[in-house]
């Protein structure tokens, strides 16, 4: 299968946890990458590979993988993380990469 | 800085052609592969096509395969697109991206981005 499954829209009141999820037979082989995208703005990497981050993003951004899922968890979320949120990784065969449907996340 | 840059993009009729490019900078381009990324207005990240950093190996998202074309010239520090029999649904803003990681290790990313570039096909 070359999908990755996200649901469409989260939301989670200021200063709480919330995990995204995305599921997909290519995360048993491969690890996903989240992206963060602002309105009108590039997305921008905040999670890659077992559980790591870029320089810059945040430690309340955390990645984790189990079977044919994978997640990011955004613990004491803040106003400035709502934004759309991505998972990415290669396809089953390897050559071609897929994104999920996006989760919008709505800070309350 | 490590910089990319497209540019390219533009009102097309359907059925025309478009070339998109990418310019690197403040890095080895030549030694990365290089990806297009699109983005439908009010949708999601699509991935569109990738090249390996020697320009050996080309894969494309089925949505595009035989109309679009990714290549580069790496001693321009440049990524190309070209997009021929264009259609509607190809409206997106579209990224060129930079990838981390290797296949071997399940680990890959796209850590640097440009700002997009606006392709509009529309009669």
């Amino acid at each position: 299968s070359s999908e990755l499954t996200q649901d469409p829209a989260v939301s989670v009141a200021l200063g709480q946890t919330v995990r995204i999820t995305c599921q997909g037979d290519s995360l048993r082989r491969y690890y996903a990458s989240w992206y963060q995208q602002k309105p009108g703005q590039a997305p921008v990497v905040v999670i890659y590979g077992k559980n790591n981050r870029p320089s810059g993003i945040p430690d309340r951004f955390s990645g984790s993988s189990s079977g044919n899922t994978a997640s990011l968890t955004i613990t004491g979320a803040q106003a400035e993380d709502e934004a759309d949120y991505y998972c990415n990784s290669r396809d089953s065969s390897g050559n071609h990469w897929v994104f999920g449907g996006g989760t919008k996340l709505t800070v309350l | 800085q490590v910089q990319l840059v497209e540019s390219g993009g533009g009102v097309v009729q359907p059925g025309r052609s478009l070339r998109l490019s990418c310019a690197a900078s403040g890095f080895t381009f030549s030694t990365y592969n290089m990806h297009w990324v699109r983005q439908a207005p009010g949708k999601g990240l699509e991935w569109v096509a990738v090249i390996w950093y020697d320009g050996s190996n080309k894969y494309y998202a089925d949505s595009v395969k035989g109309r679009f074309t990714i290549s580069r010239d790496n001693s321009r520090n440049t990524l190309y697109l070209q997009m021929n029999s264009l259609r509607p649904e190809d409206t997106a803003v579209y990224y060129c991206a930079r990838e981390r990681g290797s296949m071997t290790t399940g680990i890959g990313w796209f850590d640097i981005w440009g700002q997009g570039t606006l392709v509009t096909v529309s009669s």
